[in-house]
C-alpha cells in the first residue's frame, strides 16, 4: 500500500515561517491536498492540487511538491494556526493520509 | 460547494452494527464521491472508502474489506457507512467528505462519535 509520511510534531515561533513536509513514493507524480485541525473541529482544506488556495484560506498557506515530498509552508504564522496538519493524496481510486503534524506555536 | 450534516453519537454494544448516515445539501449530491474517514481518540484520520452515487461504485480501504458497508440514497441525497462486529477499536469519531473524484475533500461533516462498550 502508499504510504505518506510527516513528522509527528513541528515547532515555530509567531511571526516565523513553519514547514510541514509530507514524504511519499513519486508523490511529486500526483496532486496532494492538506488539511487543518483544530481540536474537537473537522478537517479544513488548506491547499489542493499541490499548491491551489480554496476560497477563505489566508495567503499566507503554500505548498510545493516535486519529486518525493509536498510541502505546506506558512509563513508569518499566527497562533491561531496551531493546529494538526495532514496531507493527503490518491492512489488509484484509493485516499492516502500522512499520519499527522502537530504544529505548535511557542 | 455541498454541505454534509451527519446522524448524530451513538453508544453501541460489542458485536452490534452502527450505521452512520451523511445528508448533502447545497450541491448535486450525484456528481461527487462520499468518502468515510475515522479518527480514532488522539490519532490521525484514516480513510475507510468511497462511494460515487451516480454510478454505485465502491472502494473499500483494504483493511476495512468485509466489515464495512457503504451505500448511497440519492432520493434523499443521503450516503451510509455500516460498521459491523464492532470492537472497542471502533470507536471513533467518523466523518463523511466529498470530494470530485480524484480531487480534495473540499467539504466535510461534523463528525459522528460511535461509541463501543459493554
Amino acid at each position: 500500500s502508499y504510504d505518506l509520511s510527516q513528522p509527528p510534531s513541528v515547532s515555530v515561533s509567531p511571526g516565523q515561517t513553519a514547514s510541514i513536509a509530507c514524504s511519499g513514493d513519486k508523490l511529486g507524480d500526483e496532486y496532494a491536498s492538506w488539511y487543518q485541525q483544530k481540536p474537537g473541529q473537522s478537517p479544513v482544506l488548506v491547499i489542493y492540487e499541490d499548491v491551489k488556495r480554496p476560497s477563505g484560506i489566508p495567503e499566507r498557506f503554500s505548498g510545493s511538491n516535486s519529486g518525493n515530498t509536498a510541502t505546506l509552508t506558512i509563513s508569518g504564522t499566527q497562533a491561531m494556526d496551531e493546529a494538526d496538519y495532514y496531507c493527503q493524496a490518491w492512489d488509484t481510486s484509493n485516499v492516502v493520509f500522512g499520519g499527522g503534524t502537530k504544529l505548535t506555536v511557542l | 460547494q455541498v454541505q454534509l450534516v451527519q446522524s448524530g453519537a451513538e453508544v453501541k454494544k460489542p458485536g452490534s452494527s452502527a450505521k452512520v448516515s451523511c445528508r448533502a445539501s447545497g450541491g448535486a449530491f450525484t456528481t461527487y464521491t462520499i468518502s468515510w474517514v475515522r479518527q480514532a481518540p488522539g490519532q490521525g484520520l484514516e480513510w475507510m472508502g468511497g462511494i460515487i452515487p451516480v454510478s454505485g461504485a465502491i472502494n473499500y480501504a483494504q483493511r476495512f474489506q468485509g466489515s464495512v458497508t457503504l451505500s448511497a440514497d440519492e432520493s434523499t441525497s443521503t450516503a451510509y457507512m455500516e460498521l459491523n462486529g464492532l470492537t472497542s477499536d471502533d470507536t471513533a469519531v467518523y466523518y463523511c467528505a466529498s470530494a470530485l473524484k480524484g480531487g480534495p475533500f473540499d467539504s466535510w461533516g461534523q463528525g459522528t462519535l460511535v461509541t463501543v462498550s459493554a
